[in-house]
């Protein structure tokens, strides 16, 4: 089975610092992995994901992450974030065959302090 | 543009009413999911089909059944609505391959009283 493990439930930090919101995950098997973000009062929408290839992933919105294999984690990063990126980020991953299943990370709520 | 909508964005019911939540998608996607979202649990799959009339159960079937008549529609049925059943609901729907971005509807927040 798999998991997914989003260690900070919160993350304040000041506007233009830089930000890391941590997602580890444990599977048997190769997974697909995911970011997306939840905008206030809003649904969910991709940020970046990793498939194969490059260990260095980037998204919309000047984020990218960096799969590790043999750390299993999946963290996201921005260099200098704004107000507007104040939203609930869900990490996420699916195997690569043999289920249609997303497993989801409980989220980090990040707050970008004026 | 992908577009997924759900039927109502606030919903208030009374115990023990049986309430329909409707998803509509219009990219022809061959898979769609209801989750629920509740604080600290992140999202949790409630079921998923993967065809018209097929569907699984995911995470937390209890309580709830679905139905998927035509390719595009998918909804959410509560039988007989309790408290605990109080949360948002999120419906998704992405292409078949396990890479394929689930893309989501902007979800139903349900009270039941």
């Amino acid at each position: 089975a798999q998991s997914v493990t989003q260690l900070d439930s919160q993350v304040p930090v000041f506007e233009e610092a830089p930000v890391e919101l941590r997602c580890n995950y444990s599977s048997s098997v190769s997974v697909y992995l995911f970011w997306y973000v939840q905008y206030p009062n809003q649904g969910l929408q991709l940020l970046l994901k990793y498939l194969s290839g490059s260990t260095l992933v980037k998204g919309i919105n000047g984020f990218e992450a960096e799969f590790n294999k043999s750390q299993t984690s999946f963290h996201l990063r921005k260099p200098s974030v704004h107000i507007s990126d104040t939203a609930e980020y869900f990490c996420a991953v699916r195997r690569f065959s043999g289920t249609y299943k997303y497993i989801f990370g409980t989220g980090t709520r990040l707050k970008v302090l004026a | 543009d992908v577009k997924v909508t759900q039927s109502s964005r606030y919903l208030v019911k009374r115990t023990g009413e049986k309430v329909f939540l409707e998803c509509v998608q219009d990219m022809d996607h061959e898979n769609m999911f209801w989750y629920r979202q509740d604080p600290g649990l992140g999202l949790r799959l409630i079921y998923f089909s993967y065809d018209v009339k097929m569907k699984e159960k995911g995470d937390i079937p209890e309580g709830y059944s679905v139905s998927r008549e035509k390719k595009e529609r998918f909804s959410l049925i509560l039988e007989s609505a309790s408290t605990n059943q109080t949360s948002m609901y999120l419906c998704a729907s992405s292409w078949r391959g396990p890479e394929e971005t689930q893309y989501f509807g902007p979800g139903t927040r349900l009270l039941v009283l």
